[in-house]
């Protein structure tokens, strides 16, 4: 067990919906990183985010947003799903000190199904 | 865009050998890291490797980094059925907001 926490575990959705994904943070962590993992594929960058401001981003487009809250818990949206969104979304949490940043703890995932 | 590639992309080995995993990549990194993952769930983090060292251990984990190659391997030695799983490697990047970039994976069988 790693102590990051995602809400929730699966989640079905149709074509053009919008989802919130939910990442709480391993205790003493203030950077977390959002993953899509398609079948059969290694985890995609998407964003990450330290002490509550986007710091780097993968290349997904807009309708892909997060937020970190001051408890450094966060969430991921997705506007207007489409059939391709169909993934395991994962976050990570990790301590950067000094724009150092190490080991990333990994949540175990939200099963996203867009039909 | 996948930065690491591991290979093979499928390894099927009996209990009790050992299992050899590399992994290529193409830009310079600070580190480079291998996870595991069981069933599509979480990723667990193994060990880092820093771009200054060229090995290192853990238990039955052997790690080596070679970055004039930008190549590494992952070794694990007495390998047992709780072993099987998939395996990844991602490199962290240089310079500022650098990400984690993952391989696609190797799926390591161990038959009891």
């Amino acid at each position: 067990e790693t102590g990051v926490t995602q809400s929730p575990t699966h989640l079905i959705k149709t074509r053009g919906q919008q989802v919130t994904l939910r990442c709480s943070s391993q205790s003493g962590h203030n950077t977390v990183s959002w993953y899509q993992q398609a079948l059969g594929q290694g985890p995609q960058f998407i964003f990450q985010y330290y002490r509550e401001e986007e710091n780097g981003r993968g290349n997904f487009p807009p309708r892909f947003s997060g937020l970190q809250f001051p408890n450094y818990s966060s969430e991921l949206n997705v506007n207007a799903l489409e059939l391709d969104d169909s993934a395991l979304y994962l976050c990570a949490s990790s301590l950067a000190v000094g724009g150092a940043q190490e080991t990333q703890y990994f949540g175990p995932g939200t099963r996203l199904l867009v039909l | 865009s996948q930065q690491g590639e591991e290979d093979p992309q499928a390894l099927s080995i009996q209990e009790g050998e050992n299992a050899t995993m590399n992994c290529s990549y193409k830009t310079s990194i600070n580190n480079l890291q291998w996870y595991r993952q069981n069933s599509g769930r979480g990723l667990v983090h193994l060990i880092l490797i820093r771009s200054n060292e060229r090995e290192k251990h853990s238990g039955r984990l052997r790690v080596t980094l070679d970055t004039s190659k930008k190549s590494s391997s992952l070794l694990i030695t007495a390998s047992r059925a709780a072993d099987t799983a998939s395996y990844f490697c991602a490199t962290r990047n240089t310079g500022a907001n650098s990400k984690l970039t993952f391989g696609k994976g190797i799926t390591l069988s161990v038959r009891p």
